[in-house]
């Protein structure tokens, strides 16, 4: 089944413990994306990959770190996690830019 | 940088009744607008995009239109049903391939 899956789905932290999110889609897509959604702001962008190696920064980039070793995965990665980290994340990933972005089923991050 | 607005944030409708959602972006270099749906508690889908090389494009009740020169394009929704309640993302994608989202609509469906 065509999938992008992620882990956790339910975090709950404390501020300065690293965590990693992991991301992995099935699909050979070339393009995935990291996002987070808070109430009211919709879905803002952190990091996304047009392929493996390549990485940019999406609207939202301050305190995470992702890498794309392998087409399949993108991880993210918040060294030290804060508060304002809390939020709803979205992995995505897609064949291209001008493609469906199929999305994840989300990780709900508390960092107390 | 692109930026999308979206327009109204909450949208109330009587079913049966049609929905209008519009976006505006700022990048006249922006070639590809897609729209996603997600119902409570679920992760975005795309419901129906359109590139810059199409004035409107319909599935079934969904339709959506771009004006290039005016830089904005809508959602219109024909023929609303309960199902159709949810929060709907418009999005833009900007000269660097970064897709730039709206804020979102909840489209209400009143019985």
């Amino acid at each position: 089944e065509a999938q992008v899956t992620q882990n956790p789905r339910y975090l709950i932290t404390v501020t300065g413990k690293k965590l990693t999110v992991t991301c992995s889609q099935n699909m050979n897509h070339e393009y995935m994306s990291w996002y987070r959604q808070d109430p009211g702001l919709g879905l803002r962008q952190i990091y996304y990959s047009m392929n493996v190696e390549v990485t940019d920064k999406g609207d939202v980039p301050e305190g995470y770190k992702v890498s794309r070793k392998e087409k399949r995965n993108f991880p993210l990665i918040l060294e030290s996690p804060s508060p304002n980290q809390t939020s709803l994340y979205f992995c995505a990933s897609s064949h291209g830019g001008t493609d469906t972005q199929y999305f994840g089923p989300g990780t709900r991050l508390t960092v107390l | 940088g692109e930026n999308v607005e979206q327009h109204p944030s909450t949208l109330s409708v009587q079913e049966g009744d049609s929905a209008v959602i519009k976006c505006t972006y700022s990048d006249s270099a922006s070639n590809y607008f897609p729209w996603y749906k997600q119902e409570l508690g679920k992760r975005p889908q795309l419901i129906i995009d359109i590139r810059s090389n199409v004035g409107e494009k319909k599935d079934q009740r969904i339709a959506v239109t771009l004006n290039k020169t005016a830089k904005h394009f809508s959602l219109h929704i024909t023929e609303t049903q309960p199902e159709d309640s949810a929060v709907y993302f418009c999005a833009a994608l900007d000269s660097n391939y970064q897709l730039i989202w709206g804020a979102g609509t909840k489209l209400i469906i009143k019985p």
